[in-house]
């Protein structure tokens, strides 16, 4: 089983609507959670970080942590057509490195 | 200029043929990391360097090797190359001091074996 699980989608969205992104953990030990955006063709960008339970927001974007639950969340408001990107979920392990997701595939549409 | 090169861009080579990738960086950064992207799979990391005499394994390291020859340079290399290896290929670093867990890619080495 891989550490960090994503849905692949595509998932997809109207504009204006809420994205959510979902993403699962197996390393209860992990403290460091991230959120990267990977344009087509283009190398990943972090979007956001969370490091405590509850909820962090930064402009349209939401990343939620639930520990217990190993799970963690990125919820994209009023959805443009330029977020269209594939996200990925990285949690750091107890090394120091970042564990990626398979990322999920967002669209959305005018 | 980006801050983190990596060359070449796109290689096209044969099963067999001895690759070499290389990354350097003006960040300053101490650690650097090499990460595959295959389709479905995300970023699976192959080696990463937490300083110049550091060098760990990543989650797929078998068939790969890499140098570090600088703090600014760290080299992946495929002795043989084999068609599964066909992938893009990512160049990473990140600041050790501020440990933010963001990571600084480079624009990516697209490898197709034949």
């Amino acid at each position: 089983q891989k550490e960090v699980e994503q849905n692949s989608g595509p998932l997809s969205v109207p504009e204006g609507a809420i994205a959510s992104l979902n993403c699962t953990y197996s390393d209860r030990g992990s403290q460091s959670f991230f959120w990267y955006r990977q344009y087509s063709g283009k190398s990943p960008e972090l979007i956001m970080s969370i490091y405590s339970n509850g909820d962090k927001e930064d402009g349209r974007f939401t990343a939620q942590l639930n520990k217990a639950s190993q799970y963690v969340s990125l919820l994209i408001r009023d959805s443009q057509p330029s977020d269209s990107a594939t996200y990925l979920c990285a949690v750091e392990d107890q090394g120091g490195k970042l564990i990626f997701g398979q990322g999920t595939e967002l669209s959305v549409k005018p | 200029d980006a801050d983190v090169t990596q060359t070449p861009r796109n290689r096209i080579t044969k099963t067999g043929k001895r690759i070499m990738l290389e990354c350097s960086q003006t960040k300053g950064h101490d650690r650097m990391y090499w990460y595959r992207q295959d389709p479905g799979l995300g970023l699976r990391l192959i080696y990463y360097s937490f300083d110049v005499k550091d060098i760990n394994k990543g989650e797929i390291s078998d068939g790969y090797s890499v140098s570090r020859q600088a703090q600014a340079k760290f080299s992946l290399s495929l002795e043989s190359a084999i068609p599964n290896q066909t992938a893009l290929y990512f160049c990473a670093t990140s600041d050790q001091d501020r440990n933010t867990g963001e990571l600084f890619f480079g624009e990516g080495s697209r490898l197709t074996v034949l």
